[in-house]
């Protein structure tokens, strides 16, 4: 199956500071890029989603000069988390969609980035 | 837009079925409905997807209204290892928006 990988699998850093996370599919072609977050005990929130080569398309409340997607290549994307704060400490995800021919209708998740900003 | 609903928690015994029902009111026309699994500080993990009737592969089944309003999600004979939340994906269109939403989540816990 379609497989999709995250790094890294979890980051602490101090308030202030940015980190990036990193979103792979390594087995097919990602046209479409989902990321999410989700607090403990709660489901997934859909933060923005990204086509190859175009801007994020961002859902409504979430920050775009603060959540920096970039997906630069039909494998890769980046969430870059700008000026950390404590209240951004959550569990990071993201999802690929392949083509229309392929895995279109399908998204393959990664396992997940936990970050904590003390 | 309005959103799906999923029971919260569910308890079954081992070696039983367990239904999960999702209502979408406002699914897109040409969207899937697709179910997932999620154990903790992990990826969601595919389970099913369908658009409409039935859908049957190794896991689960899956059974969709002629209405497409709801959909419910069937496990066969659970295990202990089946405990994880459950959850379906749908995109919903309404007053000319459109949005992919998960719903909150059925926690399902199988007991010994």
């Amino acid at each position: 199956g379609a497989v999709v990988s995250q790094h890294p699998s979890w980051v602490i850093c101090k308030s202030g500071t940015s980190v990036k996370i990193e979103c792979r599919s390594l087995d097919f072609q990602a046209t479409t890029m989902f990321w999410y977050r989700q607090f403990p005990k709660q489901s997934l929130m859909l933060m923005a989603t990204s086509n190859e080569g175009s801007k994020a398309t961002y859902e409504q409340g979430v920050e775009k000069d603060k959540f920096l997607i970039n997906h630069a290549s039909l494998t890769l994307s980046t969430l870059t988390v700008t000026s950390a704060h404590p209240e951004d400490s959550s569990f990071y995800i993201c999802s690929a969609r392949g083509d229309r021919t392929t895995l279109f209708y399908e998204q393959y998740f990664g396992p997940g980035t936990r970050l904590t900003v003390t | 837009l309005a959103k799906t609903t999923q029971p919260i928690s569910m308890d079954s015994y081992e070696g039983q079925e367990v239904n999960i029902t999702c209502s979408h009111n406002n699914i897109a026309t040409n969207d899937y409905i697709t179910w997932y699994q999620q154990f903790p500080s992990q990826g969601p993990r595919f389970i099913i997807q369908g658009y409409k009737t039935k859908v049957t592969n190794e896991v689960a089944s899956l059974f969709i209204p002629a209405d497409r309003k709801s959909s419910t999600l069937s496990l066969p004979r659970v295990s202990l290892s089946d405990t994880a939340v459950y959850y379906c994906l749908v995109g919903l269109s309404g007053a000319g928006s459109y949005q992919l939403t998960f719903g909150k989540g059925t926690k399902l816990s199988v007991i010994p």
